[in-house]
């Protein structure tokens, strides 16, 4: 198991630029979630995927935020017209569908808006 | 109301010594999972422990143990003989209903351990 990666992991931008954020799961997990995390807080759902399909999305995930699993395996996460408080890190957790899923989480994307 | 509640901001231990940390829940569903995840300064959740709401025991994992007391809703995460390198903030999490659900998070506590 090589783990769940993220890419990249950091990135500062200017306000109103577009980013994508990727995530690649572990390999044989067919859930992938996104949170947001901001300083001092703990991570807030925003959206997850069973195989290719989005199931759920937060109420955080505002229009501007778009997220992706074109086969059911990586994620990307485009956040559009970025804002100041669009600044975060960008956590990505997979996991595998039991009565006792856990998931594992991925190291991050540190957003720095500008 | 908050559902997970971690009172503690932050906690002060030495070294070889045990420290619990605490966590209260707040759920009406009779079906969900508590876990417990540590976030080193480097950003990346590592997860510790898990206890479901029908084990009848205690979890527990190496040095950790979730001290699981239901009627209380509580969920406080027990480290015995503390190591440098917990030092960390810690994070109790919540996911309500059957598997399939985000995780809802407390704000954390952070551990400092000294020499």
């Amino acid at each position: 198991d090589t783990g769940v990666s993220q890419d990249p992991r950091h990135k500062i931008t200017k306000r109103g630029q577009n980013v994508t954020f990727r995530c690649d799961p572990i390999s044989e997990h067919n859930r992938l979630y996104w949170y947001r995390q901001t300083l001092g807080q703990g991570p807030e759902f925003l959206t997850y995927f069973q195989n290719e399909a989005q199931l759920e999305k937060s109420r955080l995930l505002s229009d501007r935020f778009s997220a992706e699993r074109p086969k059911g395996s990586f994620s990307t996460l485009e956040i559009q017209r970025t804002e100041q408080g669009d600044s975060a890190m960008y956590l990505c957790a997979s996991s595998i569908f039991t009565d006792r899923e856990t998931q594992y989480f991925g190291p991050g994307t540190r957003l720095l808006v500008l | 109301a908050q559902k997970i509640t971690q009172t503690q901001p932050g906690m002060f231990v030495q070294e070889k010594e045990a420290v619990t940390l605490d966590c209260t829940y707040d759920t009406s569903d009779q079906s969900y999972g508590l876990f417990w995840y540590k976030q080193p300064s480097s950003g990346e959740m590592i997860f510790l422990i898990y206890q479901g709401s029908y084990d009848e025991q205690n979890a527990t994992e190496g040095r950790y143990s979730l001290n699981f007391q239901k009627a209380r809703k509580s969920a406080n995460l027990v480290i015995s003989a503390s190591q440098l390198g917990d030092s960390a903030m810690y994070f109790c999490a919540m996911r309500e209903g059957q598997a399939g659900t985000a995780l809802i998070f407390g704000k954390g506590t952070t551990l400092s351990v000294s020499s």
